[in-house]
């Protein structure tokens, strides 16, 4: 799988909305994005995947660029409850399918 | 319907001690994989599984042995603890079709 960086800290505004970047410059026509989340040393959460398109749930919207090298995870409005740390992952399915790579993520910190 | 259940949630051994850490799922997901998470550190794979009797290594499969005998269960050995191994470990079960991993809550192991 395509190796990820992404910012080691941000903060936010508590309602302002929360902009994570992820640059994977290697990534492979076959392979998708995925964020993932981490509150409190829980076992993480999924958020959003995508291949190409901007995509958009009840959680987060993802954007990514037209040549695929980088992403952008949008939390609208961000709450205290968002703090937590943030996983950007490349993942190619099939025979990879079941192994997740995590980086060292973005700890996003909401105040108030 | 319970997810990805796994126990213990806390554990301290002895080095050399042997001990199993236990997962299970009712989502009847075909892969599962266990992973560690040292202090201020991504997730690490330790071993996965694409199905019942197939298991392969992750990054850092030293140490633990894995088996899959059934669709639900896949148990992580520890043969002979090493404070090395104290970490936070996290069993994550994923639908052969679909996109979202499900992680447990975690097993907080010590290992003095």
């Amino acid at each position: 799988d395509a190796k990820t960086t992404q910012p080691p800290s941000m903060d936010c505004a508590e309602g302002r909305a929360a902009n994570l970047p992820c640059n994977h410059s290697t990534i492979s026509g076959n392979e998708y994005v995925y964020w993932y989340r981490q509150i409190h040393s829980q076992g993480p959460q999924y958020i959003i995947h995508g291949l190409k398109n901007n995509e958009t749930n009840e959680m987060a919207s993802l954007i990514i660029t037209e040549d695929r090298k980088s992403s952008t995870l949008i939390l609208p409005h961000a709450t205290l409850r968002d703090t937590a740390v943030y996983y950007c992952i490349v993942n190619a399915g099939g025979t990879s399918y079941g192994k997740l790579t995590f980086g060292q993520g973005t700890i996003l910190t909401v105040h108030p | 319907n319970a997810g990805v259940t796994q126990t213990p949630k806390f554990q301290v051994l002895k080095t050399g001690q042997s001990m199993t850490l236990q997962c299970a799922q009712d989502m009847n997901h075909e892969y599962m994989s266990w992973y560690r998470q040292d202090p201020g550190m991504g997730l690490r794979l330790i071993h996965y599984s694409v199905g019942a009797g197939i298991t392969d290594q992750g990054e850092v499969p030293n140490g633990y042995n894995v088996s899959r005998s059934t669709t639900e269960d896949f148990p992580l050995r520890l043969l002979s603890a090493a404070p090395s191994q104290t970490s936070v470990y996290f069993c994550a079960s994923r639908p052969p079709v679909g996109t979202e991993a499900f992680f447990g809550q975690g097993t907080r192991l010590t290992v003095v």
